[in-house]
């Protein structure tokens, strides 16, 4: 079975903190990673995804395969940073994404 | 956004009556994909499609049905709307960016049953 794992409902940091979102896995497998986000009234969209290893907004998220995480992080949050955040998981065939519970971030003027 | 478009935006309806959801694209995918977002619950999957008049169960199925009579179209039909089922959709497609396959969103429609 496929899950992800999002522990934190709801995160609060103030602006210019660091920021670290969780995310835990499981897959009898190689799985693709990713992070998306929803803005305020927007679309989901791609954050990043491990495989390409870019920092996106500043964001960063490292594949640790021993620990089934890929937690998303940034040094310094802005208010702009806002958001719900979910982690995602796609197996070997790309056919189906499976999403966690999502985290709410919330940046602190 | 991909070319998908989502019709209506906003629904609200009465228990037991019938409501279709359109999700339209533009761009000729072959995966197209509907889910529920629900808080606590994140994102869902209720069915799926891999091409005409080939669809799939997801995950939160039952009460759900769906149809894509042709690429650009798939169509999520609730027989008979219940409470439960207020909740906002997402129809998303499976596409191809510079680093590999993700998935590309719609707009959502939030769908009131009262």
């Amino acid at each position: 079975a496929q899950r992800v794992t999002q522990p934190e409902k709801l995160l609060s940091v103030f602006k210019g903190a660091p920021v670290e979102l969780k995310c835990n896995y499981s897959y009898s497998g190689s799985p693709e990673l990713f992070w998306y986000v929803q803005y305020s009234r927007q679309r989901l969209q791609l954050l990043l995804r491990h495989i390409s290893r870019e920092s996106i907004k500043g964001f960063t998220a490292d594949l640790n395969k021993g620990e089934t995480s890929f937690h998303l992080k940034k040094p310094f949050a802005q208010e702009e940073d806002s958001a719900m955040y979910y982690c995602a998981l796609s197996g070997h065939s790309g056919n189906q994404f499976y999403f966690g519970t999502g985290t709410s971030l919330t940046v602190i003027p | 956004d991909a070319g998908i478009t989502q019709s209506p935006r906003h629904k609200v309806t009465e228990t037991g009556t019938p409501v279709t959801l359109r999700c339209h694209q533009t761009e000729n995918h072959r995966y197209m994909y509907w889910y529920r977002q629900d808080p606590g619950h994140g994102l869902r999957l209720i069915h799926y499609s891999y091409g005409v008049k080939d669809t799939d169960k997801g995950e939160v199925s039952d009460g759900y049905s769906v149809s894509r009579s042709k690429t650009e179209d798939f169509l999520l039909t609730l027989e008979s709307a219940t409470s439960s089922q207020t909740s906002v959709y997402f129809c998303a497609i499976r596409g191809t960016s510079r680093d590999g396959d993700e998935q590309f969103f719609g707009p959502g429609t939030r769908l009131t049953v009262l």
